[in-house]
């Protein structure tokens, strides 16, 4: 099974900081990496997919990048409404697996 | 606009069996993979299970493999997890989530969840 090692576990950030968050699998996964924001008592919501595709409605200051097994996942310039919980996760075998998850915070 | 709902969570006791729902709409269903993904109270997402748009393949996680079974009904839209010999570690909100490309396995759109507590 694939691991997916994400850091930090969270972070403290000011609205007009640039933000990075990076996801490491266990093994080479090409592109196969996507990337999903979750508030609270929402259901998460597709950001990027395949490393570095931008989902249809999702703002330009997400982009992610990386491929093989080292992948990261920059804000440009944070927003309020950026506030959140960020997951990578695998889509390159089953089971699929996500991160443990970052937590930004003001 | 996709819809997906959840339903039939609920406190059942550990052995016990649920089936869980999730009714589609706003998409052509039978074009597209569906999952299960659960997340444990204080913990994070967790990959359940997905099945093919034809129903044809169904992959588990390990953890599941042999008590739950997920299902499919293109004439009506709605995708089902049975879920037997539950366990506490089985509790958690069970989400249904629609694959972004068809079978790229990532998901473009979840519902809202359905809590399933495990408790004696």
């Amino acid at each position: 099974d694939i691991q997916m090692t994400q850091s930090p576990s969270s972070l403290s950030a000011s609205v007009g900081d640039r933000v990075t968050i990076t996801c490491r699998a266990s093994q080479s996964i090409s592109n196969s990496l996507n990337w999903y924001q979750r508030k609270p008592g929402k259901a998460p919501n597709l950001l990027i997919y395949a490393a570095s595709s931008l989902q249809s409605g999702v703002p330009s200051r997400f982009t992610g990048s990386g491929s093989g097994t080292d992948f990261t996942l920059t804000i440009s310039s944070l927003q309020p409404e950026d506030f959140a919980t960020y997951y990578c996760q695998q889509s390159y075998s089953t089971p699929l697996s996500f991160g443990v998850g970052t937590k930004v915070e003001i | 606009q996709v819809h997906l709902v959840e339903s039939g969570g609920g406190v059942v006791q550990p052995g016990r069996s649920l089936r869980l729902s999730c009714a589609a709409s706003g998409f052509t269903f039978n074009a597209y993979g569906m999952h299960w993904v659960r997340q444990a109270p204080g913990k994070g997402l967790e990959w359940v299970a997905v099945i093919s748009n034809d129903g044809s393949n169904k992959y588990y996680t390990d953890s599941v493999k042999g008590r739950f079974t997920i299902s499919r009904d293109n004439s009506k839209n709605t995708l089902f997890l049975q879920m037997n010999s539950l366990r506490a570690e089985d509790m958690a909100v069970y989400f249904c989530a629609k694959d972004n490309k068809g079978a790229s396995w990532n998901f473009d759109y979840w519902g809202q969840g359905t809590l399933v507590t495990v408790s004696s």
